[in-house]
């Protein structure tokens, strides 16, 4: 079935410090693939998406490029600040419209100051 | 902004109680689902609903079952609680569209089974 596996927390950067996310998938057919982060007490809220090979998707510096060939969906940002201290889940969707959303195991990060 | 509000943000029960958990959203979405949040394992999906009266098992059903009677309320009913279902419990929903939807979810509900 289809699957999501990103890298394993926890993930500690200083201020300014470049991020990778890595995150790979197993699908059937050209799923969705989605970021999304969940801050300390609250719910999940979607970051970014791209629904087709070699499209990229951006929110708030974040970045991801959806790569067919290497099935993979890396999360990105150039310099990270506190306020990115997160949970982030990579997750996927087929393309009906009953279908599921599948979640990776989730990435925690923490920023330093 | 679509809200999806879920009745409780923490909640204690006893071992084979039978346990609502409760998820209203405001904005007419056709897909509701509910997830539980444990640590490493992610999300995993109990139960999906697409429409009124409709629902499809997700990948953990076991010990749980749902009921959706109006559009914009998607409850989550565990017949006789056991401490193994002691989690993070995220309600989400969606338009229904071609697939690549944004989920909307509530803050959870932290449920403890003694």
């Amino acid at each position: 079935g289809d699957s999501v596996t990103q890298m394993e927390g926890p993930v500690t950067l200083s201020e300014e410090a470049f991020l990778t996310i890595n995150c790979t998938y197993t699908a059937t057919g050209y799923p969705s693939l989605f970021w999304y982060v969940q801050y300390p007490g609250e719910g999940l809220q979607l970051l970014l998406k791209a629904t087709k090979a070699d499209d990229k998707g951006s929110n708030k510096g974040f970045e991801a490029t959806y790569r067919k060939e290497t099935t993979s969906f890396h999360l990105e940002k150039g310099s990270v600040q506190v306020s990115d201290s997160a949970v982030y889940f990579c997750a996927l969707s087929g393309n009906s419209s009953a279908s599921k959303i599948i979640f990776g195991s989730g990435t925690r990060l923490s920023i330093r100051p | 902004d679509v809200k999806v509000t879920q009745s409780s943000r923490y909640l204690v029960k006893r071992t084979g109680e039978k346990v609502f958990l409760e998820c209203v959203q405001d904005m007419d979405h056709e897909n509701m689902f509910w997830y539980r949040q444990d640590p490493g394992l992610g999300l995993r999906l109990i139960y999906f609903s697409y429409d009124v009266k409709m629902k499809e098992k997700g990948d953990i059903p076991e010990g749980y079952s749902v009921s959706r009677e109006k559009k914009e309320r998607f409850s989550l009913i565990l017949e006789s609680a056991s401490t193994n279902q002691t989690s993070m419990y995220l309600c989400a929903s969606s338009l229904l569209g071609t697939g690549g939807e944004k989920l909307f979810f509530g803050s959870g509900t932290q449920l403890s089974v003694l």
